[in-house]
């Protein structure tokens, strides 16, 4: 498949634990985002990625989130000392437009948090 | 501003019906908007958008109608099949990437 992929997709942690999510974007696409979302709303921003390069990431909650893309392609999201509130969905999108208009979306991460 | 948790607005329609799902947009800077699909445990799938310029766009079944001045969205779906029924969310961009997106319609499609 060509699309966006993400793993684990489902994961439970207990609470204090260290989580990594990988997203695997559509190859060759420039932009990569990160979302969250909460059951019953829609996706809110968290960080953008052009190439290597983190652009944008005023939408991380807090200093235990952390994103990167090494190489410009992969990324991984990390969250340290699990809370509870961090329970969400994590989606991934990425876009060939620099601009990032057009995104596609990922399957996303489901995390619960104990 | 208020959350509406597990409650989302749910239109119900007839298969063969014509659906119309709103959206009110906040920014009146945002010069493009997008409508997504997203079905249980899955991530939102592009449907159809739209630029600042234009007042309707259409695609195949969908039509998306863009009224700036009053910052309303709506997607128009002709004869809605029941593979329709999912959550539909309008979301806006200005600047260079970030969306942001409205708070979901449930469509559920009856055979």
């Amino acid at each position: 498949g060509a699309g966006v992929s993400q793993s684990p997709r489902y994961k439970v942690a207990k609470r204090g634990q260290d989580v990594a999510l990988r997203c695997d974007p559509i190859s060759g696409h420039v932009s990569l985002f990160w979302y969250q979302q909460a059951l019953g709303q829609g996706p809110e921003f968290l960080t953008y990625f052009q190439n290597e390069a983190q652009l944008d990431k005023s939408g991380l909650p807090s200093d235990r989130f952390f994103a990167e893309r090494p190489e410009g392609s992969v990324s991984t999201l990390k969250i340290q000392r699990t809370q509870q509130e961090d329970s969400a969905v994590y989606l991934c999108a990425s876009s060939s437009d620099r601009l990032g208009e057009t995104q596609y979306f990922g399957p996303g991460t489901r995390l619960l948090v104990l | 501003g208020e959350s509406v948790g597990l409650h989302l607005p749910t239109l119900s329609v007839q298969e063969g019906d014509n659906s119309i799902i709103n959206c009110a947009y906040s920014n009146s800077a945002s010069d493009y908007f997008i409508w997504y699909k997203q079905e249980s445990g899955k991530g939102p799938q592009f449907i159809i958008d739209i630029r600042s310029n234009m007042d309707k766009r259409q695609g195949q079944r969908v039509t998306v109608l863009l009224n700036k001045t009053v910052k309303h969205l709506s997607l128009q779906i002709a004869a809605t099949q029941p593979g329709d029924s999912a959550v539909y969310f309008c979301a806006e961009a200005s600047g260079y990437s970030t969306l942001t997106f409205g708070k979901g319609t449930m469509l559920l499609v009856s055979p």
